[in-house]
């Protein structure tokens, strides 16, 4: 089945950094999803990539499809403490076999910043 | 818009009884919906996707006699733990997409429910 992998797994930084966290995935997908979520919250959608090489902005973020489509980065500007959380990229399959409607996680990337 | 609701956000139950867990989306027509199971600081799990007017597709591993799923209607999914064990005890979410309103929709997720089996 598909797997995704996110690199890196946490991070630790200071106030005002940038970041950037990578997804990579054994196959392709139609969609590439970023998502944020904080403790006992569901995912909160970010930003949603449909196109192989799509660059797409969320204010402070910035995510990009990659080429080969089995790839995804997320960057963020200028982080703030409000920017803490577990980060995850997702792939979104679509066909008209309803097996073949999912959406995959990565193992996700958790960013704690420090004031 | 697209918004999803769960509840309850949480819920405790004694063990061998079950539960039903409701996803509904608010405004607008869920034709597929996506349960996942999340465990402490680990990642989301499919479970399980549902189309409205069929029957849910399980991943594998996933018992399908556990983990009930009914597509209720184009706006609500419930799962169903039955006979909930202590092992059951999880975070789990939904999650609901539109296919009629665009090529290419993403998902949203519920808040999510916390079951505790004691």
């Amino acid at each position: 089945g598909q797997q995704l992998n996110q690199s890196p797994q946490s991070m630790f930084i200071q106030e005002g950094e940038d970041v950037s966290m990578n997804c990579t995935s054994s196959s392709i997908f139609n969609t590439w999803l970023w998502y944020k979520q904080e403790p006992g919250e569901g995912p909160v959608l970010l930003i949603a990539l449909y196109k192989a090489g799509e660059l797409t902005s969320n204010g402070r973020l910035t995510a990009q499809f990659g080429i080969t489509r089995k790839d995804s980065f997320l960057n963020i500007s200028a982080s703030i403490p409000s920017d803490v959380g577990i980060y995850f990229c997702a792939g979104q399959l679509f066909g008209s076999s309803p097996s073949y409607d999912k959406v995959i996680f990565g193992p996700g990337t958790s960013l704690s910043v420090i004031p | 818009g697209a918004v999803v609701s769960q509840h309850p956000s949480r819920v405790i139950c004694k063990s061998g009884t079950s539960v039903k867990i409701e996803c509904r989306s608010l405004d607008f027509q869920a034709t597929t919906m996506f349960w996942y199971r999340q465990f402490p600081k680990k990642s989301l799990m499919l479970m399980a996707t549902s189309n409205e007017g069929s029957k849910a597709t399980y991943e594998q591993g996933v018992e399908k006699d556990k983990f009930l799923i009914n597509h209720a209607s184009l706006t609500l999914s419930t799962l169903t733990v039955t006979s909930a064990h202590p092992e059951d005890s999880s975070f789990y979410i939904c999650s609901a997409r539109d296919l009629g309103r665009a090529p290419w929709t993403e998902a949203f997720f519920g808040q999510g429910t916390r079951l505790t089996v004691v």
